[in-house]
């Protein structure tokens, strides 16, 4: 079955550091892969996605994403962090079942230090 | 307005209590899901929905109800809920379900926030 792995539930980054956010993947064929994040209070916002083609995906708000296929990992990265980049994000994958069914992470909150 | 609404956004109900969430979709699409998001817990899907059509209810006990009455409504209807059911309940949109191996982008609302006493 599909599964997807957040290792760090929470994470603090000086502002204007770099961020990267881990998420593994247990998926058999090639992954449809999400990065959502979600502010308090809010529902979720996508970031970016990967079907297929470039493994570096360019998203919203100076977001990226690299899938590595050999390592099951579609890590989220971002070379500044801005203390609105205060949230939390989920990684998620797109179930094989054809019924739009995304399998999520269990998130990882991310907290800015000024 | 623009999006994936839900109404109520905030909502407390007693155990013996009947009420209805609302998820209002503007974005011209097919698909509507709802979502459950508990604390410490990965978001669980609860229904899927493609032209008004139920595609998916993955395992949820029937004191949830939902209801697709045309492509761009979607209600869950709740009935003698227990406290663990409080939650945030997300609704989100897609052109359409996934279908051969394409996988559509799902649109999010900003939830309903679900307490049960």
């Amino acid at each position: 079955a599909q599964s997807v792995t957040q290792p760090d539930i929470h994470i603090t980054v000086s502002e204007g550091a770099s961020l990267e956010l881990r998420c593994n993947y247990s998926y058999g064929a090639t992954p449809y892969l999400f990065w959502y994040v979600q502010s308090p209070g809010q529902g979720l916002q996508l970031l970016l996605k990967y079907f297929s083609g470039d493994t570096l995906v360019q998203g919203i708000k100076g977001f990226e994403a690299e899938f590595k296929r050999s390592q099951s990992s579609f890590n989220l990265r971002k070379p500044s962090v801005h203390w609105s980049d205060a949230a939390e994000y989920f990684c998620a994958v797109a179930d094989s079942s054809n019924t739009g069914k995304l399998i999520f992470g269990q998130g990882t909150t991310l907290q800015v230090k000024p | 307005e623009t999006g994936v609404t839900q109404t109520p956004r905030h909502l407390v109900m007693g155990m013996t209590n009947k009420k209805s969430l609302k998820c209002e979709q503007h974005l011209g699409h097919n698909a509507m899901y709802w979502y459950k998001q508990s604390a410490k817990k990965p978001l669980e899907l609860m229904f899927v929905y493609s032209l008004e059509e139920r595609v998916e209810n993955n395992s949820v006990p029937s004191r949830f109800s939902p209801e697709c009455p045309n492509s761009s409504h979607l209600f869950l209807h709740l009935h003698t809920l227990q406290p663990e059911d409080s939650a945030l309940y997300l609704c989100a949109s897609s052109q359409d379900v996934g279908m051969g191996g394409h996988q559509e982008t799902q649109y999010f609302g900003p939830g309903t926030r679900l307490l049960v006493l």
